[in-house]
């Protein structure tokens, strides 16, 4: 299995509140990604990074930015989460040359 | 744009009974595809791939082919198993300036009943 750690696992937060989830991978990929997964819509991608400070954004951008620092640390922030920000948050990695990415395990986030 | 379209489940089995999740797809230029897998609480999981037409992806059992002529990668198994019971989900990949992108299906949840 990729080395793809996500923290925390499982978060409860209040609406207005800022929330950041964290990927840190031990594989030294250069890309990594942010999706979220709900209901009949499969993953959808809310911004990636093809390098450290390289960032841009996917489909569902609109409340989320992003920041990578290191090439092993990916952070998701929510600056004023939301209901609609209900939903499991995954985080993958890819290498240079590869059609394939490797997610991690997941956050579960409850917007209240 | 890209899309999957895969079939919306669940989709119910018996054990030891033949598996069909179909998954078509529209893309520009000449995407990549794949088959992931999500148990209950995980995350998701490579099944297989196909990196070009006529390619057959196949891993534990299962089985894919990538048909540029129908545009399907149609998931396929011989004898299921209770412990296949997941989430499938299609996605194609398509190469751009920051990294492959991918493009997923809602998923088809498999239930399979001893």
């Amino acid at each position: 299995d990729a080395g793809i750690t996500q923290s925390p696992r499982h978060k409860v937060t209040e609406t207005g509140t800022p929330v950041t989830l964290r990927c840190h991978q031990t594989e030294n990929h250069r890309y990594m990604y942010w999706y979220r997964q709900d209901p009949g819509h499969g993953l959808r991608l809310i911004h990636y990074s093809y390098g450290v400070k390289d960032t841009d954004k996917g489909e569902v951008s609109d409340g989320y930015s992003v920041s990578r620092s290191k090439t092993e640390d990916f952070l998701l922030t929510l600056e004023s989460a939301t209901s609609s920000q209900t939903s499991v948050y995954f985080c993958a990695i890819s290498e240079v040359g590869s059609k394939t990415q490797y997610f991690g395990p997941g956050t579960r986030l409850l917007v209240l | 744009g890209n899309s999957v379209t895969q079939m919306e489940g669940p989709v119910t089995l018996s054990e030891e009974a033949f598996l069909t999740i179909n998954c078509t797809y529209t893309a520009t230029g000449y995407p990549s595809l794949f088959w992931y897998v999500q148990y209950p609480g995980e995350g998701l999981q490579l099944l297989l791939k196909a990196t070009k037409a006529d390619d057959k992806g196949s891993n534990k059992g299962f089985e894919a082919t990538y048909r540029k002529e129908t545009t399907s990668f149609h998931l396929e198994k011989g004898s299921v198993q209770v412990s296949d019971s997941a989430v499938y989900f299609c996605a194609l990949s398509v190469y751009m300036d920051a990294g492959n992108m991918l493009t997923f299906g809602g998923g088809t949840r498999l239930m399979v009943k001893p």
